[in-house]
């Protein structure tokens, strides 16, 4: 296993259009992250599964964003209806969880960028 | 919310110690204060990660005081390769994830 990677590594769509995310993380990871990164910023928190629930969301994640783990394994990550400010680059992270709250050691991903022109 | 403040940026020179401190309130009783690397146009990746006193693996150490209130990241005999941006990572009380905004360090030669 060569670590997460995620699909596509970048992607330019017009507003209004709907966008989807792959990642695939460490196969024998639990955890799943998604975050949102832009210029100059930390990464946002959008979501977390352990396995396929989905345990946690942010509060300012919009409607328009949607986020599955159907099988405990890969993921992804739907924006419908996309907006300017939605351009950023889309994090994705696994963990193994040793059952503790989410602060164990996290692995990411490349990232997908986003240009929504 | 927990709150994390970081200096923005800073620089050094090569063969240097460099000390980044992160200042945090509201943070989780029980969990780690974890630190990242990240290059650009690359994802963050693991450095090292504490609960409190002083831990050290192969790349820094990590200074937590008492009271947990700061994290101080320390990295020995920087090299041109540690330019990067360097972030602290808490849980709040609330167990919501909270990153600070990075700092970005840069070494000269």
């Amino acid at each position: 296993d060569t670590g997460v990677s995620q699909d596509p590594r970048h992607k330019i769509t017009k507003r209004g259009q709907n966008v989807t995310f792959r990642c695939d993380p460490i196969s024998e990871h639990n955890r799943l992250y998604w975050y949102r990164q832009t210029l100059g910023q930390g990464p946002e928190f959008l979501t977390y599964f352990q396995n396929e629930a989905q345990l946690e969301k942010s509060r300012l994640l919009s409607d328009r964003f949607s986020a599955e783990r159907p099988k405990g394994s890969f993921s992804t990550l739907e924006i419908q209806r996309t907006e300017q400010g939605d351009s950023a680059m889309y994090l994705c992270a696994s963990s193994l969880s040793s059952g503790r709250a989410v602060g164990e050691t996290q692995y990411f991903g490349p990232g997908t960028r986003l240009l929504v022109l | 919310l927990a709150k994390t403040t970081q200096p923005i940026s800073m620089d050094s020179y090569e063969g240097q110690e460099v000390n980044i401190t992160c200042s945090h309130n509201n943070i989780a009783t029980n969990d780690y204060i974890t630190w990242y690397q990240q290059f650009p146009s690359q994802g963050p990746r693991f450095i090292i990660q504490g609960y409190k006193t002083k831990v050290t693996n192969e790349v820094a150490s990590l200074f937590i005081p008492a009271d947990r209130k700061s994290s101080t990241l320390s990295l020995p005999r920087v090299s041109l390769s540690d330019t990067a941006v360097y972030y602290c990572l808490v849980l709040d009380s609330n167990y919501q994830l909270i990153w600070g905004a990075g700092t970005k360090l840069i070494i000269k030669p």
